[in-house]
Formats: structure tokens, C-alpha cells, sequence
């Protein structure tokens, strides 16, 4: 299978812990976008990287959510002290930009449960 | 800014036709329409770019209104694989690159 992968795709943990979630892109592409969702919503923009570099990270991350990618490759997630409103499905998503825009493709998500 | 989407539920059945319609205050530079259905992770559907084109494939296609940044999303001679929830995503005209997701337009086709 050659789409987009995330590892794992259910995280339950204790309020306090840190998390860390993986990434595997499409390997020819290169951005790599992170999304939150929550039960009746859209996906929620996080951050995302044109090959190693993070270009954009959303005002409304805290500074306990971080995220690598650290050769253009996969990418990681990281969340320390975990809250219960960390609570969500959190989506990967690659792309490759071309001129007529991009389509990205969603890679299962990873839902983590915190309690 | 999220776009507002209209309507949040629909209900058809099969053959029937539904219009999902993505707002703006923002000015666009593209809008993207996404299916997702329960459990799995969305699926891309198009991409508009400012111009007021329309696009489509199959039995699905989409405008867009620069001047109004609306958007619309339309389903001809519905199927029962059309049912999911569907997502506009805008991109901002101003430089930022990301997608902002709409709450979506939940979809149910029944036969």
C-alpha cells in the first residue's frame, strides 16, 4: 500500500502523559499537513511542513503540542501532558504542491483517548 | 476564518439531486470538497481555483463564485456510495497555504 500511514491508530492514555504519534507520507510528496477532528467537526488545521521545514503552525496550538520532520520524510507528533480536550482523532495528510493547487491525501488518523 | 457550510444534514433518496453550498468572509484563492464516511479519513473529491470555474467527475461537479467566495457542491441522480459527510476546505487568498475545513454537510441517501 502506498498511501499515507499513522502509527497508531488508537493512543489511550492517563491525563499528564505524553504522546507521540508517527506519520508516513506518500514518498513523493512534499508537504506533510497535521489535522485534529472532533466528533462533528471538520478537520482542524495543526501545523504542516514543505519537506523539512515547518511552515505554518496554528495560533491556537499550545506549546505542548510539537511536531518534526525531520529529513522530509515521516513525520512525529508529540503532546505533553496530555489534557482531556486533547482528546480527538488526529489526521496526517501529504500532498505535493503543483500549479493548478493540491490534493491532499489523508492518511487513517490516530485516535487518542485521554482519560 | 471557517467557511460556513448549508445545509448541515441532508436526507435523499436514491436518484435524487442535493446542493451543498460553502461560504466565505474571506477572500479564496481555492476551494476543495471532501467526502468522508464513518470511521475512515476523508476522501478528495475536486479543487476550484478563483476563476468561477466548474468542475466535475461522474455525477458530482462544483462551482465557484470568486466575487460572492462561495462555493457549491452539486449531486446528480444520488447513489447510495454518495452517503458521508462532506467538507469544503478554503485556502486564503492572502499567502497562507493551509486549509480551513467547514463543519460539513452530513449526507444521508437511503434507497
Amino acid at each position: 500500500d502506498t498511501g499515507v500511514s499513522q502509527d497508531p491508530r488508537h493512543k489511550i492514555t492517563k491525563r499528564g502523559q505524553n504522546v507521540t504519534f508517527r506519520c508516513d507520507p506518500i514518498s513523493e510528496h512534499n508537504r506533510l499537513y497535521w489535522y485534529r477532528q472532533t466528533l462533528g467537526q471538520g478537520p482542524e488545521f495543526l501545523t504542516y511542513f514543505q519537506n523539512e521545514a515547518q511552515l505554518e503552525k496554528s495560533r491556537l496550538l499550545s506549546d505542548r503540542f510539537s511536531a518534526e520532520r525531520p529529513k522530509g520524510s515521516f513525520s512525529t507528533l508529540e503532546i505533553q501532558r496530555t489534557e482531556q480536550g486533547d482528546s480527538a482523532m488526529y489526521l496526517c495528510a501529504s500532498s505535493r504542491r503543483m500549479p493548478l493547487g493540491e490534493e491532499q491525501f489523508f492518511g487513517p488518523g490516530t485516535r487518542l483517548t485521554v482519560l | 476564518q471557517q467557511p460556513v457550510q448549508s445545509p448541515q444534514a441532508v436526507i435523499l433518496r436514491e436518484g435524487e439531486d442535493a446542493v451543498i453550498n460553502c461560504s466565505s468572509s474571506k477572500a479564496l484563492y481555492s476551494v476543495h470538497w471532501y467526502r468522508q464516511k464513518h470511521g475512515e479519513a476523508p476522501v478528495f473529491l475536486m479543487i476550484l481555483l478563483k476563476g468561477g470555474e466548474q468542475k466535475g467527475h461522474d455525477k458530482i461537479s462544483a462551482s465557484f463564485n470568486e466575487k460572492k467566495q462561495q462555493s457549491s457542491l452539486y449531486l446528480t441522480a444520488s447513489q447510495l456510495s454518495y452517503s458521508g459527510t462532506y467538507f469544503c476546505g478554503t485556502e486564503s487568498a492572502s499567502g497562507s497555504e493551509k486549509l480551513v475545513f467547514g463543519k460539513g454537510t452530513k449526507l444521508t441517501v437511503n434507497p
